[in-house]
């Protein structure tokens, strides 16, 4: 069964760093999006990409976040300068709004340490 | 914005046993889809059940079963005949569909299935 999946599974970096979270949606998908977990808590948008562009972004999402799909496979959300409350999971998600379903799909999700 | 609301932070259920999760939600719209996932410790966010809010009648999928409530913005999940695999964060979404189908998620139960 096609699945979406995420790289890496875990990434420590320093605060101020760049990181760079790498997805590979389901190949017929059309919709992408990153969620986010900080522990404990509920899961949260925060943005939405179709037809190599955002279609709507939280207000968590700001400049420091950035989205691309450089190729036909891969989405990644780069953190430009980290900051210790950028310490979550991250969750790609994937859709085919064409099935009328509206069914994402979720990766396993990005473990981030910021230290 | 969409506001999820899950008022039970936790719920135990013994072995063999039924659990109803709540969840409620506030929309303007009469066009929607709710969803439930489950999301075990290893915090793959998996779904679990699926409705649409111009369909009656309630979703089912094996053990678990909703109760739409439309114009209450009710809609509770039911786990029927519990099992061990069954203990998760149970999470409730609410998707309005547009351009960006982005979901919007509750603050989500804990389940604890006891032998």
């Amino acid at each position: 069964e096609p699945e979406v999946t995420q790289t890496p599974s875990h990434q420590v970096t320093q605060m101020g760093q760049e990181v760079i979270l790498r997805c590979v949606p389901i190949s017929n998908h059309l919709y992408f999006y990153w969620y986010r977990q900080i522990l404990g808590q509920k899961v949260e948008f925060l943005v939405s990409f179709y037809n190599n562009e955002i279609s709507e972004k939280s207000e968590i999402f700001d400049d420091q976040f950035s989205v691309e799909r450089p190729d036909g496979s891969n989405f990644t959300l780069k953190i430009r300068s980290t900051k210790l409350e950028d310490s979550a999971m991250y969750f790609c998600a994937s859709s085919d709004s064409g099935t009328g379903t509206y069914e994402q799909y979720f990766g396993p999700g990005t473990r981030l340490t910021v230290t | 914005a969409q506001t999820v609301t899950q008022s039970q932070p936790e719920m135990s259920v013994q072995e063999a046993e039924t659990v109803t999760l709540s969840c409620t939600y506030d929309t303007s719209e009469s066009n929607y889809y709710l969803f439930w996932y489950k999301q075990p410790p290893s915090r793959q966010m998996i779904l679990v059940i699926r409705q649409e809010a111009y369909k009656q009648q309630n979703a089912t999928e094996n053990r678990f079963s909703v109760n739409f409530q439309k114009a209450a913005k009710s809609f509770s999940l039911k786990i029927s005949d519990s099992q061990l695999g069954d203990t998760a964060m149970y999470f409730c979404a609410f998707m309005r569909p547009s351009n960006d189908y982005k979901l919007s998620f509750g603050a989500g139960t804990t389940v604890t299935v006891r032998a």
